[in-house]
């Protein structure tokens, strides 16, 4: 079955960077599009970046547009994450997800939490 | 990316049915048939229920059902059980290289 484990979050400080990977399995990563969506705690869901099957495409919400870079391995599984540039607002769980069709998150990872706090 | 609108509480008896509400504009909501709804539990990762606004993916019962109206999308619960109890949220396809906008969500609660 699909599984997907987050991996990479913790504490860091502001201005800092964390690198988040989403380690995937029960499907072949390369026919898909992939997603990471945010949640800050007690907050409601925020879209933060998709990848194309072969990340030939990528987008990024406006708030962390230039500051997270969306990147994926397909032969290790892999989709990644990197974020540079951190603020208190980043701090959320974040989740990895599999789009199984047009912006639609099919299947979604237990998620990783980012701490951004001095 | 503006966030579509809902409301933040929806409730009813078991049994009842619910619709919850997620308004968006013509350059999301009402300009794709690319809506979805996700149900979370407390503590959970959110769970597809609805996509392109009106399909169910396989194991979702089919009281959960989807629609939308101009700007407008909705998803209804019919005879509502006490595990429907959570939160969800709306989404939808906003163009411009794949992006996305999200609903704030909205409580559900099963009296």
């Amino acid at each position: 079955q699909v599984r997907l484990v987050e991996s990479g979050g913790g504490l860091v400080k502001p201005g800092g960077s964390l690198r988040l990977s989403c380690a995937a399995s029960g499907f072949t990563l390369s026919d898909y599009y992939m997603s990471w969506i945010r949640q800050a705690p007690g907050k409601g869901l925020e879209w933060v970046s998709y990848s194309s099957s072969t990340n030939s495409h990528t987008n990024y919400a406006d708030s962390v547009k230039g500051r997270f870079t969306i990147s994926r391995d397909n032969a290790k599984n892999s989709l990644y994450l990197q974020m540079n540039s951190l603020r208190a607002e980043d701090t959320a769980m974040y989740f990895c997800t599999r789009d199984t069709a047009i912006a639609v998150s099919g299947d979604w990872g237990q998620g990783t939490l980012v701490t951004v706090s001095s | 990316q503006s966030a579509l609108t809902q409301p933040p509480s929806a409730s009813g008896s078991p049994g009842q049915s619910v619709t919850i509400s997620c308004t968006g504009t013509s350059s999301d909501v009402g300009g794709y048939n690319y809506v979805s709804w996700y149900q979370q539990h407390p503590g959970k990762g959110p769970k597809l229920m609805i996509y392109e606004v009106s399909k169910r993916p396989s194991g979702v019962p089919d009281r959960f059902s989807g629609s939308k109206s101009g700007n407008t999308a909705s998803l209804t619960v019919s005879g509502l059980q006490a595990e429907d109890e959570a939160d969800y949220y709306c989404s939808s396809y906003a163009g411009n290289n794949n992006e996305r906008v999200f609903g704030g969500g909205t409580k559900l609660t099963v009296l």
